[in-house]
């Protein structure tokens, strides 16, 4: 198994700031994925990240609006920019840690006033 | 792509009574069907999973069928328990365990 952080835990920002969420995992680990899940529904994958190279986003969200950083095999960040109400979700890093499972961080709740 | 469609969005059950949450999805490709359970501020947390070779799988009180053919999947739950009382999500994939498509969700209440 897998134990992973995230920082913040909740943050209120105002539109068109940007916010910049903390994974950290607890082993080394090949593959971050970044989702969000919109108030009561279900998660969406932003993007999969990987150390070394470019982070890849699914159809929807590009690299402008949610940047983010893979420096080493236990920590990423993810930047939500340009904040807007419809940004307002939770935010989750989950990681592939046994080879054959997802682990999900306790997200980031995030409102954007 | 893949759309996973589940049912019912809330469920609401006696303890010791059984629930069930229903699931389909669209890619016949798809050959790995895991159910997450949210509890209150915190991330999904993998309970049972399923790949397409079996039709059925149990750990205790917890046990998913799939039926390829119709393309939809079930997650049955025996002898409640107000511990249970969270909200379950269905996924599917073709491509194992890391690009899901998660369902929309079910929000189980155990009443003791």
């Amino acid at each position: 198994s897998a134990v992973i952080s995230q920082k913040p835990s909740r943050d209120i920002c105002q539109r068109g700031t940007s916010l910049t969420i903390q994974c950290q995992v607890d082993s080394q680990v090949t593959m971050m994925f970044w989702y969000r899940q919109q108030p009561g529904q279900s998660l969406t994958l932003i993007a999969t990240a990987n150390q070394g190279s470019e982070a890849t986003y699914e159809s929807g969200f590009v690299i402008d609006k949610f940047p983010i950083s893979r420096p080493n095999l236990t920590f990423s960040t993810l930047t939500v920019s340009n904040l807007s109400p419809e940004d307002s979700s939770i935010y989750l890093c989950s990681v592939d840690s046994s080879g054959n499972e997802q682990f999900f961080g306790p997200g980031t709740r995030l409102t954007v006033l | 792509g893949e759309n996973v469609e589940q049912h019912p969005s809330t469920l609401s059950v006696q303890e010791g009574d059984s629930a069930v949450i229903k699931c389909t999805y669209s890619d016949s490709a798809s050959n790995y069907f895991p159910w997450y359970k949210q509890e209150l501020g915190k991330g999904p947390q993998l309970i049972i999973d399923i790949r397409s070779n079996v039709g059925e799988k149990k750990d205790q009180r917890i046990a998913v069928t799939l039926n390829k053919t119709a393309k939809h999947f079930s997650l049955h739950i025996t002898e409640t328990q107000p511990e249970d009382s969270a909200v379950y999500f269905c996924a599917a994939s073709r491509g194992g365990y890391q690009k899901v498509t998660f369902g929309t969700g079910t929000k189980l209440q155990v009443i003791p």
